[in-house]
């Protein structure tokens, strides 16, 4: 079946202007992830949503970053005001149940890559 | 500090040798993911051991888990230029937080 798909791929942005990326996890996946990975670091957690429970957003940088998950599917995350320091690929992932269950590995997008200029 | 560090951050070895990552980690978890990250294929789970667990094989991997020194180590067997790829460890924090923290990798090159 169909994987985690993230849009857009590709995101070129000038410094100050919001941006959206999209994640859509395998369907019947109930908990979703979004991550940041910088260039040749690794992968920082930002914020975690299962079912309808309230997201941690723990990991959320700034104000600026926020995320959303409609009909407990397609997810978005909102940056607002984009400074050079949000460059960085954002990737996606999605999860049978939550992590601290048995066997659920996460199931990652390929990433939709920001540079803001 | 960083939850989940990879020792050591990059490994150059012959086709048919095997690669050893080691994990550290400093709370304790619930369970330790490894995945694969390739310009291909993206991000890949490989397995995933749970803190009653010490060892795990799958294919050619074994994974070991030592909760005493919150340490990880992932084995590859008789490895091919195709494992080339960063090596990531994740840990799953027990007490129910669901918050998974990432390494900063193990950047593996096989060489033909």
């Amino acid at each position: 079946g169909a994987g985690v798909s993230q849009s857009p791929s590709n995101k070129v942005t000038e410094k100050g202007k919001d941006v959206e990326l999209r994640c859509d996890p395998i369907s019947g996946h109930t908990a979703l992830y979004w991550y940041r990975q910088s260039l040749g670091q690794g992968l920082e957690f930002l914020i975690y949503f299962q079912g309808n429970s309230a997201p941690d957003k723990s990991g959320l940088p700034s104000d600026r970053f926020s995320a959303e998950r409609t009909g407990g599917s397609v997810s978005t995350l909102t940056i607002q005001r984009t400074q050079q320091e949000d460059s960085a690929v954002y990737l996606c992932a999605s999860s049978p149940r939550w992590v601290s269950s048995s066997y659920n590995e996460q199931f990652f997008g390929p990433g939709t890559r920001l540079t803001v200029l | 500090s960083q939850q989940g560090e990879e020792d050591p951050q990059a490994l150059s070895i012959q086709e048919g040798e095997n690669a050893t990552m080691n994990c550290s980690y400093k709370t304790s978890i619930n369970n330790l993911q490894w995945y694969r990250q390739n310009s291909g294929r993206g991000l890949v789970h490989l397995i995933l051991i749970r803190s009653n667990e010490r060892e795990k094989h799958s294919g050619r991997l074994r994974v070991t888990l030592d909760t005493s020194k919150k340490s990880s180590s992932l084995l590859i067997t008789a490895s091919r230029a195709a494992d080339t790829a960063s090596y990531f460890c994740a840990t799953v924090p027990s007490g129910g937080y669901q918050k998974v923290t990432f390494g900063i990798g193990t950047k593996l090159q096989v060489i033909p």
